[in-house]
């Protein structure tokens, strides 16, 4: 079955502990992103990856790292996660992004 | 930038009936791409429709059509037939060509569908 695969769904940490949410897709999508989903803002794009090897900021990069070394793989790493980092994160992909995105089944971050 | 607007925060639709969902957006450009995504209770994220911005035609699936004008920016999504399973948040999107496919979403609006 074709799909995104989040782990975990559901994560309650400590303030600085660091994290790190794991991300494959298996269609062999060049397109992968991260978006986080707060209450009255929508989802908003953390980073984004064309290729293995090539990512870039989105719109809240802060706080956030992420590296492709597979193509399948996107993990989205917290070093020092703060309460405010506290959202529903989705990974997502795609084979050529004007086709939509295919997305994660999301994780709920709370941080305490 | 590129804004995406939804103005409905919450609406309801007695089952059977037809809904229409309002987006509007912002934008310079003359070729882009245009999503609705339904989020259920679930949370997954399903997309419903897609448009794309060059061609004039509505697009539809099933019982799922949008109202896409170009020249006013809005496109509005309408659901024929309502549904109990229709019941979710539903995000309106927009991306550039080209621009690492970044979605720009709506704040969206949450559908409750009733007996």
């Amino acid at each position: 079955e074709a799909q995104v695969t989040q782990n975990p769904r559901y994560l309650i940490t400590v303030t600085g502990k660091k994290l790190t949410v794991t991300c494959s897709q298996n269609m062999n999508h060049e397109y992968m992103s991260w978006y986080r989903q707060d209450p009255g803002l929508g989802l908003r794009q953390i980073y984004y990856s064309m290729n293995v090897e090539v990512t870039d900021k989105g719109d809240v990069p802060e706080g956030y790292k992420v590296s492709r070394k597979e193509k399948r793989n996107f993990p989205l790493i917290l070093e020092s996660p703060s309460p405010n980092q506290t959202s529903l994160y989705f990974c997502a992909s795609s084979s050529q992004g004007s086709y939509g995105y295919t997305f994660g089944s999301g994780t709920r971050l709370t941080v305490v | 930038a590129q804004t995406v607007t939804q103005s409905q925060p919450e609406m309801s639709v007695q089952e059977a009936e037809t809904v229409t969902l309002s987006c509007t957006y912002d934008t310079s450009e003359n070729n882009y791409y245009l999503f609705w995504y339904k989020q259920p209770p679930s949370r997954q994220m399903i997309l419903v429709i897609r448009q794309e911005a060059y061609k004039q035609q509505n697009a539809t699936e099933n019982r799922f059509s949008v109202n896409f004008q170009k020249a006013a920016k809005s496109f509005s999504l309408k659901i024929s037939d309502s549904q109990l399973g229709d019941t979710a948040m539903y995000f309106c999107a927009f991306m550039m060509p080209g621009t690492a496919s970044k979605l720009t979403f709506g704040t969206g609006t949450r559908l409750q569908v009733t007996l």
